[in-house]
C-alpha cells in the first residue's frame, strides 16, 4: 500500500496570497497523482491530474507539480480568494494502477480570509 | 452536481442493525467505488466494482458487503452495525479506471451513517 502525508492539517492565508499545500509519499512511485478539493459534507472533486513524466500542470489559478525524486506533490493556488476555502486531498492510484483503488491523503483545510 | 446520486442521504440506526446504501453511477460510468470517511480516518477505499464483478478490495469489513447490479448501480450492505461504523460513505464512479485508465473519480454527496 501507499503511505501519503499531506502537510499541516490546516493552513490559512490573506487573500490575493499563494497557498502552497505539499503531498508527500513513501512507497512506490505512482503512475500518476491527482488532486481533490471538498467542501463540508460534499463529495470530493477533482481538480487536476499530473502524471509521472510531467513536472507541471496548471489550470487557470491552479499549479501542480510533480517531483518523482523527492516523491513529492505541490499544488500550488495563486491570487487565492475566500472561496478556494477548502479540504484539498491528494489521491494517487495503486502499484500498477491497473486495479483501480485510489489512495487519499487526509487532506489540508484551507482558509483564505478577506 | 457530479452525476453520481447516492441514497439515503442520512440514516440513524442502532448497534446491531443493518442498513443498505445505494449508489446510481454517472450514465456511462462501468466502475463503481465505495468509500468510507470518518474524522479520524480520512478517506478509506472499500471495494471497486466494474461492470457488475468485483475489481478491487480494500480495507472492507466481512460485516460489509456490496454489489453492482446489470444496470450498473450499486448497493453497500453494512450488517452488525456498531458505533465506530458511524461514518459519511462516498460512492464514486469513473469511466474508465476498470482498464487502468487514469480517469478521475465523479463522487456522490455521501450518506451520511449515524450508529447511536
Amino acid at each position: 500500500s501507499q503511505k501519503i502525508e499531506q502537510n499541516s492539517e490546516a493552513l490559512n492565508i490573506q487573500e490575493g496570497k499563494t497557498a502552497t499545500l505539499t503531498c508527500n509519499y513513501t512507497n512506490y512511485s505512482p503512475a500518476y497523482l491527482q488532486w481533490y478539493r471538498q467542501d463540508p459534507g460534499r463529495g470530493p472533486v477533482f481538480l487536476l491530474l499530473i502524471r509521472e513524466n510531467e513536472k507541471e500542470k496548471r489550470k487557470e489559478r491552479l499549479k501542480v507539480t510533480f517531483d518523482t525524486t523527492l516523491k513529492q506533490s505541490l499544488f500550488h493556488i495563486t491570487a487565492s480568494q475566500p472561496a478556494d476555502s477548502a479540504t484539498y486531498l491528494c489521491a494517487l492510484p495503486d502499484r500498477g494502477s491497473t486495479l483501480g483503488r485510489l489512495y487519499f491523503g487526509r487532506g489540508t483545510q484551507l482558509t483564505v480570509w478577506p | 452536481d457530479s452525476g453520481v446520486t447516492q441514497t439515503p442521504k442520512h440514516l440513524i440506526t442502532a448497534t446491531g442493525q443493518r442498513v443498505t446504501l445505494r449508489c446510481s453511477p454517472r450514465s456511462g460510468d462501468l466502475s463503481v467505488y465505495w468509500y468510507q470517511q470518518s474524522l479520524d480516518q480520512g478517506l478509506q477505499f472499500l471495494i471497486q466494482y466494474y461492470n457488475g464483478e468485483e475489481r478491487a478490495k480494500g480495507n472492507i469489513l466481512e460485516r460489509f458487503s456490496a454489489q453492482q447490479f446489470p444496470d450498473l448501480h450499486s448497493e453497500l450492505n453494512l450488517s452488525s452495525l456498531e458505533l465506530g461504523d458511524s461514518a459519511l460513505y462516498f460512492c464514486a464512479s469513473s469511466s474508465d479506471r476498470g482498464l487502468g485508465g487514469t480517469g478521475e473519480l465523479f463522487f456522490g454527496e455521501g450518506s451520511r451513517l449515524t450508529v447511536l
